[in-house]
């Protein structure tokens, strides 16, 4: 298994542009999350998926949005790019067993979005 | 509010040298914490979780909840623990509360 795997590697938009962001899970994962790395902080949760239903969400401004299918991969959606969206963006899958809470999440390489 | 702080962005040890990284949280109810490591040019993965108790490549840490840390401790730093870590929190439902990491730099 290759494990969580993301595309695109790196991203370069300008601003006001939309950027779609895919995640494929570890085969048997039922949950997805998202998380926005900024250079010098630890990750900010997003999104996380169930059962391609929103199970919660983070500080995140409307523009932000996302999605799970019903193979479980997700794509995280950002509208209307700002120069603050620049960072890397961290996809993680989990069993999500039993709505289980705490799950080790196991993280994708990210992507990284660069907005000029 | 939950939140995580990790005081040190940087620590710097020689080989050898005992190691603590310290890890704080606030959270109302029974915290599940975990330790995750990211090496150079990796992607970031799990260390160790509280309730595992388990001893992980030599790291250890206690659950605190007196003093509510979950410090992460190595008696005899290896220069390959080189890395960033981060502290984080689960909420009940998975969501992960990260700190901003310390970045650790064992030096030969």
């Amino acid at each position: 298994d290759a494990g969580v795997t993301q595309s695109p590697t790196h991203l370069i938009k300008t601003r006001g542009q939309q950027v779609t962001l895919r995640c494929s899970p570890i085969s048997g994962h039922k949950s997805v999350s998202w998380y926005q790395q900024v250079l010098g902080q630890g990750p900010q949760f997003i999104f996380q998926y169930y059962e391609k239903e929103e199970r919660g969400r983070g500080n995140f401004p409307d523009r932000f949005s996302a999605r799970q299918f019903p193979n479980y991969s997700s794509e995280l959606n950002v509208n209307a790019l700002l120069l603050g969206d620049s960072a890397l963006y961290l996809c993680a899958s989990s069993p999500g067993t039993s709505g289980r809470g705490a799950d080790t999440q196991y993280f994708g390489p990210g992507t990284r979005l660069t907005v000029l | 509010a939950q939140r995580v702080t990790q005081p040190e962005k940087l620590l710097s040890v020689f080989k050898g040298a005992p190691v603590e990284l310290k890890c704080n949280y606030s959270y109302s109810g029974s915290p599940e914490l975990f330790w995750y490591v990211q090496y150079s040019r990796q992607r970031l993965q799990l260390l160790l979780r509280h309730i595992s108790r388990e001893s992980i490549k030599g790291f250890t840490a206690d659950l605190n909840k007196g003093e509510t840390s979950f410090h992460l401790k190595k008696p005899f730093a290896q220069e390959e623990d080189s890395a960033m870590y981060y502290c984080a929190l689960s909420s009940p439902w998975g969501k992960l509360i990260f700190g901003q990491g310390t970045e650790l730099s064992v030096k030969p």
